[in-house]
């Protein structure tokens, strides 16, 4: 079965580094997405791209963030001078054409230390 | 936020039935209902969505109410592995990259051996 991938599963970084979190989702998917979930809170969504560029994002996804497509495979969330407050999973979701069904990958742990 | 009321957790016996509840008294006519769930901090996993007709896969099932109000998310053999949070989440119908998830508290269902 098509499965989103995402890389790295699980990142160490140091407060005020940049990290970049990557997504492969399924091949003929046209939508992508990103979410977050803080340990012990809701899955929070975060931005969606849909040909080239954002179709909607939430009051989270501040200047400190960027998306990227940069190829035609891979999609990328990243993290430009990383807080405390920004520990948590990652997780990337693409949907096909008819955009009915979201698929999620298995996300990234990101720590900030 | 999200417009839907689940309870917060459930038990259920393996081998029986699971029967996962949710009230969406505001839902609009292009709104479908959509189940997900999450089984410890993994994606979240699609597992069935309706507009007014019950619905069966491999799954799940999914009963509507005829005023469309509520429904209920049925698995019908529970095992161990079904232990997770579902989310019962309502989203227009017409897809896009607009139309994101918003993910919920969720019903915290333990299967017990």
């Amino acid at each position: 079965e098509p499965e989103v991938t995402q890389t790295p599963s699980h990142q160490v970084t140091q407060m005020g580094q940049e990290v970049i979190l990557r997504c492969v989702p399924i091949s003929n998917h046209l939508y992508f997405y990103w979410y977050r979930q803080i340990l012990g809170q809701k899955v929070e969504f975060l931005v969606s791209f849909y040909n080239n560029e954002i179709s909607e994002k939430s009051e989270i996804f501040d200047d400190q963030f960027s998306v990227e497509r940069p190829d035609g495979s891979n999609f990328t969330l990243k993290i430009r001078s990383t807080k405390l407050e920004d520990s948590a999973m990652y997780f990337c979701a693409s949907s096909d054409p008819g955009a009915n069904v979201l698929t999620f990958g298995a996300g990234s742990r990101l720590t900030v230390l | 936020d999200a417009k839907t009321t689940q309870p917060p957790s459930m038990d259920c016996a393996e081998g029986r039935a699971a029967n996962l509840p949710c009230n969406h008294s505001t839902i609009s006519g292009n709104e479908y209902v959509y189940w997900y769930r999450q089984i410890h901090s993994q994606g979240p996993q699609y597992i069935i969505h309706g507009l007014k007709n019950n619905e069966t896969n491999e799954m799940a099932s999914l009963i509507i109410t005829e005023d469309r109000k509520s429904s209920t998310l049925i698995l019908p053999h529970a095992t161990l592995r079904d232990t997770a949070v579902y989310y019962c989440i309502v989203r227009p119908y017409y897809g896009g990259a607009t139309n994101k998830l918003i993910f919920g508290t969720g019903t915290l269902l333990a299967v017990q051996p």
